[in-house]
């Protein structure tokens, strides 16, 4: 079991371009998340989804977009890439009885 | 809006003794309560959790207590090891949350040898 991964593990972006950060976990999990962690501050809910083809924002969405094809992948795309984006991401999954998820060792993003 | 918050942004103690973590939150609504530790360049993982129907939950050297009517909760890690040596995330959830989780912004915690 590889657990969650996530690519790439470090990336610099100019402003105004975009990417997709990806997120795959072979667990067979139902609910997958996306997370951003800023400097001296808690992980925020990006957005997460509950199942292939289902998905919802969380506290932080604007700015970027997801979509959940397969059970196993979780692609975080971001569009237009701001300053304000720089930050490390994490992706995480979980199974509904499981609140304690499994997360990625993170794609950590500076846009200059 | 923090309704998690981690008020200690440091924390450092002398490998053997207690390490003693604190969390408040503010939404009554969370009824599960989580730590997580984190390693530099490594994502968050699962410590120990506590329902909202009890209040101490003990695993080993870590022992979470919850004090509902004060909205806090604490980490004691005892005795402590520099092993122990990383970033510690309180999170919390409601039953309407599912399984999405709130943060607090985290405690690094430096056990010295």
């Amino acid at each position: 079991n590889a657990g969650v991964t996530q690519t790439p593990k470090f990336r610099i972006l100019k402003i105004g371009q975009s990417m997709t950060l990806q997120c795959t976990q072979d667990m067979n999990h139902n609910y997958m998340y996306w997370y951003r962690q800023d400097p001296g501050m808690g992980l925020k809910l990006i957005y997460y989804s509950v199942g292939a083809g289902i998905t919802d924002k969380g506290e932080v969405p604007n700015g970027y977009n997801v979509s959940r094809s397969t059970t196993e992948d979780f692609p975080l795309r971001l569009e237009l890439a701001a300053p304000s984006q720089t930050s490390v991401y994490f992706c995480a999954s979980t199974t509904p009885k499981g609140p304690s998820g499994f997360f990625g060792p993170g794609t950590r993003l500076t846009v200059l | 809006d923090q309704q998690v918050k981690q008020n200690s942004p440091s924390l450092s103690v002398q490998e053997g003794r207690i390490s003693i973590l604190n969390c408040d939150y503010t939404n009554s609504m969370f009824d599960y309560f989580l730590w997580y530790k984190k390693y530099p360049a490594e994502g968050p993982t699962f410590l120990i959790s506590i329902s909202s129907i009890k209040d101490k939950n003990e695993d080993g050297r870590f022992t979470v207590f919850l004090n509902k009517s004060a909205k806090h909760l604490s980490l004691h890690i005892v005795p402590s090891q520099p092993g122990d040596s990383a970033v510690y995330f309180c999170a919390a959830q409601s039953e309407t949350s599912g399984s999405r989780l709130t943060f607090g912004e985290g405690t690094q915690l430096t056990v010295n040898p």
